[in-house]
């Protein structure tokens, strides 16, 4: 059974520009959660869909962050316009009621 | 919060010795959860223990969780190099987020 994967697994981007990062969760997770990493800080939580309703959104930094998850299957996060403080690993994490989460192995973004 | 915090933030052995992190948390909890994340790579799930249990094992790995103290621990047996990484603790409770601490930077030595 696939795991989940995340697209780009790298991206570095100008500051200014616009860059979408990808999940495909592990099929029939209903449960989908974006994480957040920065250099040298915990692992943030951004939001959690269930199915395509965004259940929790109460870690998105701002406005510039936009999460879709279309038909409840894979979601997106788009980050436009870029800031250099963006930068860090990008995590997708899926799950099956209560049961444990399994994570992506992240989208590395450097804004430059 | 439910945020975990891990202790020691690091942490140096030799290869064969046993390593032992704990996590201390602050709200009640319905389980427990330890990752671990390589270098440069994605978060794997070693493993969870609920609130009503007090120890598992799962290979090398043994977790421990006392709901009193608010606490839990992962002893890692007979490290190996391969082991080197960062260790995180993330409490569950009644919503299905997870909240993570700093980490436990766990450096095994050959």
């Amino acid at each position: 059974e696939a795991g989940v994967t995340q697209f780009p697994s790298h991206s570095v981007i100008e500051k200014g520009q616009t860059v979408t990062l990808r999940c495909d969760p592990i099929s029939g997770h209903d449960n989908l959660y974006w994480y957040r990493r920065v250099m040298g800080k915990e692992i943030k939580f951004l939001l959690h869909f269930v199915k395509e309703s965004k259940q929790d959104e109460s870690g998105m930094p701002n406005n510039r962050f936009l999460a879709e998850r279309t038909g409840g299957t894979y979601s997106t996060l788009k980050v436009q316009p870029a800031e250099l403080e963006d930068s860090g690993v990008y995590f997708c994490a899926s799950s099956q009621g209560r049961s444990e989460a399994f994570f992506g192995q992240g989208t590395r973004l450097t804004v430059v | 919060s439910q945020q975990g915090e891990e202790d020691p933030q690091a942490l140096s052995i030799q290869e064969g010795e046993n390593a032992t992190m704990n996590c201390s948390y602050k709200t009640s909890i319905n389980n427990l959860q330890w990752y671990r994340q390589n270098s440069g790579r994605g978060l794997v799930h070693l493993i969870l223990i609920r609130s009503n249990e007090r120890e598992k094992h799962s290979g090398r790995l043994r977790v421990t969780l006392d709901t009193s103290k608010k606490s839990s621990s992962l002893l890692i047996t007979a490290s190996r190099a391969a082991d080197t990484a960062s260790y995180f603790c993330a409490p569950g409770g009644s919503n299905y987020k997870l909240t993570f601490g700093k980490g436990t930077l766990l450096t095994v030595n050959p």
